[in-house]
């Protein structure tokens, strides 16, 4: 029951920044719910990428960062590498479905 | 370094019970909440619950009635049973170590629900 919405799949070349969105309501991210990011890299575990909407965990690139606007969120991947193929998730909280919530994710593909 | 190892029996019949067990180790287990996330074949995240350290829970409502997560803190071990499986529980199963966001996380276990 995913209700934060992703855009199923965002590409750039080498080098490029591309921005994935994730839109949610006033349920979730519109309630002021912090949003956080995860990379999937083929057939591993998720890991956290980004909590709090903006802050990067210990190890994480600065080439990553986040942001949070009324009902949604973005992760920006500056100085694309081929490293960064991968799905990417966004999760936050849900006041309607009493519990935390994922994105639909997004497969980011390096040109 | 904290790690998170996971097992559990990865192939069921439809109406069996679903038990895994992920043990953390290098890292308090008290300090934090534990949290389980199952992923369905090609498809996206999904949080099945959560607890602490003392058995404080907290379940997806849509589960809530089939699923226990239970803890052993002598063993610093989480466990997840899901009951009454069908083929929609088919899925990976994570364990991970958090309450609001979640990392690290363990492995994964795949489990397969199939007659």
């Amino acid at each position: 029951q995913s209700v934060l919405t992703q855009p199923p799949s965002v590409s750039g070349a080498p080098g490029q920044r591309v921005t994935i969105s994730c839109t949610g309501s006033s349920s979730n991210i519109g309630a002021g719910y912090d949003v956080h990011w995860y990379q999937q890299l083929p057939g591993t575990a998720p890991k956290l990428l980004i909590y709090s909407s903006s802050r990067r965990p210990s190890g994480v690139p600065d080439r990553f960062s986040g942001s949070k606007s009324g009902t949604s969120a973005s992760l920006a991947i500056t100085g694309l590498q081929a490293e960064d193929e991968a799905e990417y998730f966004c999760q936050s909280h849900d006041n309607g479905l009493g519990g935390y919530v994922f994105g639909t994710g997004t497969t980011v593909t390096v040109l | 370094q904290v790690q998170l190892q996971q097992w559990g029996a990865g192939l069921l019949q439809p109406s069996e019970t679903l038990s895994l067990t992920c043990a953390v180790y290098g890292e308090s287990f008290t300090n934090y909440y534990w949290t389980w996330i199952r992923q369905p074949p090609g498809q996206g995240l999904a949080w099945i619950g959560q607890i602490n350290y003392s058995g404080v829970t907290s379940y997806n409502p849509s589960l809530k009635s089939r699923v226990t997560i239970s803890v052993d803190a002598s063993k610093n071990q989480v466990s997840l049973v899901l009951k009454s499986v069908t083929a929609a529980d088919t899925a990976v199963y994570y364990c991970a170590r958090g309450f609001d966001y979640v990392g690290p996380w363990g492995q994964g276990t795949p489990v397969t629900v199939s007659s």
